[in-house]
């Protein structure tokens, strides 16, 4: 399957600070990139799209200005989480959805994921 | 919406045990179905999926049948092994939610000695 990466696999950081987490796709040009939020022995919860070229599609209830979403190359999208609190301390994975060369469409490639912890 | 909903865990087995996690979906549509794996500290990876009605998804040992009339994919296993200890999570693609994954909320299975 398609090799998805994230960088940092995990950061600490204090309150109030602004944290950037990257989503690459390793094997493939990737125009859409999805970001989730997984809380402790819970499932995981869809974000946003990230779009090549145009804005991030945000889920209801998730706030755009707290967590900027920019796919900057067909390969990285980032999500940068803003003036962050204790709350937003979570497992945060993105995913690629495979291509009809790579998998198929339905199918998608989940990255490591990156370990946020906000003092 | 779209729904998924899986046995609550955790699951502890003996090893060489027979494994059964029950999901079941809501959806509109004719999703995809999918069983994914998520071990210790890492990110989720495919276990298997079927794509229609009476389809059987097998891997590792793993299978799930897609049952339509009853709106279930099982996973289950013949025999387990300690290496299978993870968190199983069971979701759905249809293009008529969006072209979204929809999960279950996981459930963890421990596979001792």
């Amino acid at each position: 399957g398609a090799v998805v990466s994230q960088h940092p696999s995990w950061v600490i950081c204090k309150s109030g600070t602004s944290v950037k987490i990257e989503c690459r796709s390793l094997d493939f040009q990737a125009t859409t990139m999805f970001w989730y939020r997984q809380f402790p022995k819970q499932s995981l919860m869809l974000m946003a799209t990230s779009n090549e070229g145009s804005k991030a599609t945000y889920e209801q209830g998730v706030e755009k200005d707290k967590f900027l979403i920019n796919h900057a190359s067909l390969t990285l999208s980032t999500l940068t989480v803003t003036s962050a609190h204790p709350e937003d301390s979570s497992f945060y994975i993105c995913s690629v959805p495979g291509t009809s060369g790579i998998g198929s469409t339905d199918t998608q490639y989940f990255g490591p994921g990156t370990r946020l912890t906000v003092l | 919406g779209n729904s998924v909903t899986q046995m609550e865990g955790p699951v502890t087995l003996s090893e060489e045990a027979f494994l059964t996690i029950n999901c079941t979906y809501t959806a509109t549509g004719y999703p995809s179905l999918f069983w994914y794996v998520q071990y210790p500290g890492e990110g989720l990876q495919l276990l298997l999926k079927a794509t229609k009605a009476d389809d059987k998804g097998s891997n590792k040992g793993f299978e799930a049948t897609y049952r339509k009339e009853t709106t279930s994919f099982h996973l289950e296993k013949g025999s387990v092994q300690v290496s299978d200890s993870a968190v199983y999570f069971c979701a759905l693609f249809s293009t008529g939610g969006g072209n979204k994954l929809t999960f279950g909320t996981g459930t963890q299975l421990k596979v001792e000695l």
